[in-house]
């Protein structure tokens, strides 16, 4: 099992929708997750940080399930905007990060 | 003006040439990480640095040496570039956090194109 996977997608998704992602992970000790937003050909950014069982943001909600080692995007409310590449990154206790191959989103007009 | 710097943005160079990627940060964090890029591939690990003059090879350091000779600085070398290091490369930062806590963010800089002929 690779260290952490996603569905890479595409997943097209109208104006309005809300759409799910989920990626799963094979360190069970891992404490910290994240999920950044990379536009095309730019670096990653940021989007959210989960640290216990989950985080809310605006239109964007992260859940973590550790008994069952994966989490979740939840977007809610697409816009065009939201199209993009949406990493899932596990960090490697006291060391590195590990990157999933990342989803990709496009919401359509 | 941007926290993490790259340069340069776009390189193209033939194989055998060797080739010097620089990546400074102004945000004083002491980890700093050098990643390549492929379609399909996601981010992968070249080298990272936890400290000036720390260094630790990644999941593909073959092929590639790094120098870090200040907190601010890490440099990326390929000594004698080939075709499959074609790539977009990316810096990054994070800072250690504290004993204990959950580890934090990445910074990333902008990226540099390299295509080696």
């Amino acid at each position: 099992r690779k260290e952490v996977e996603q569905d890479p997608g595409p997943f097209n998704v109208p104006e309005g929708a809300t759409v799910a992602f989920n990626c799963t992970y094979s360190n069970s000790a891992s404490q910290s997750f994240f999920w950044y937003r990379q536009d095309c050909r730019k670096e990653p950014k940021l989007l959210m940080s989960v640290y216990s069982s989950g985080n809310e943001d605006g239109r964007f909600t992260a859940q973590l399930n550790r008994a069952s080692q994966y989490i979740s995007l939840l977007i809610r409310d697409s816009k065009l905007s939201d199209s993009a590449t949406y990493l899932c990154v596990v960090p490697l206790y006291g060391q590195n990060f590990v990157f999933g191959p990342g989803t990709r989103l496009s919401v359509l007009p | 003006d941007a926290d993490v710097t790259q340069t340069p943005r776009n390189r193209i160079t033939k194989t055998g040439k060797r080739i010097m990627l620089e990546c400074s940060q102004t945000k004083g964090h002491d980890r700093m990480y050098w990643y390549r890029q492929d379609p399909g591939l996601g981010l992968r690990l070249i080298y990272y640095s936890f400290d000036v003059k720390d260094i630790n090879k990644g999941e593909i350091s073959d092929g590639y040496s790094v120098s870090r000779q200040a907190q601010a600085k890490f440099s990326l070398s390929l000594e004698s570039a080939i075709p499959n290091q074609t790539a977009l490369y990316f810096c990054a930062t994070s800072d250690q956090g504290l004993a204990g806590e959950p580890i934090n963010e990445q910074f990333f800089g902008p990226g540099t194109r390299l295509t080696v002929l």
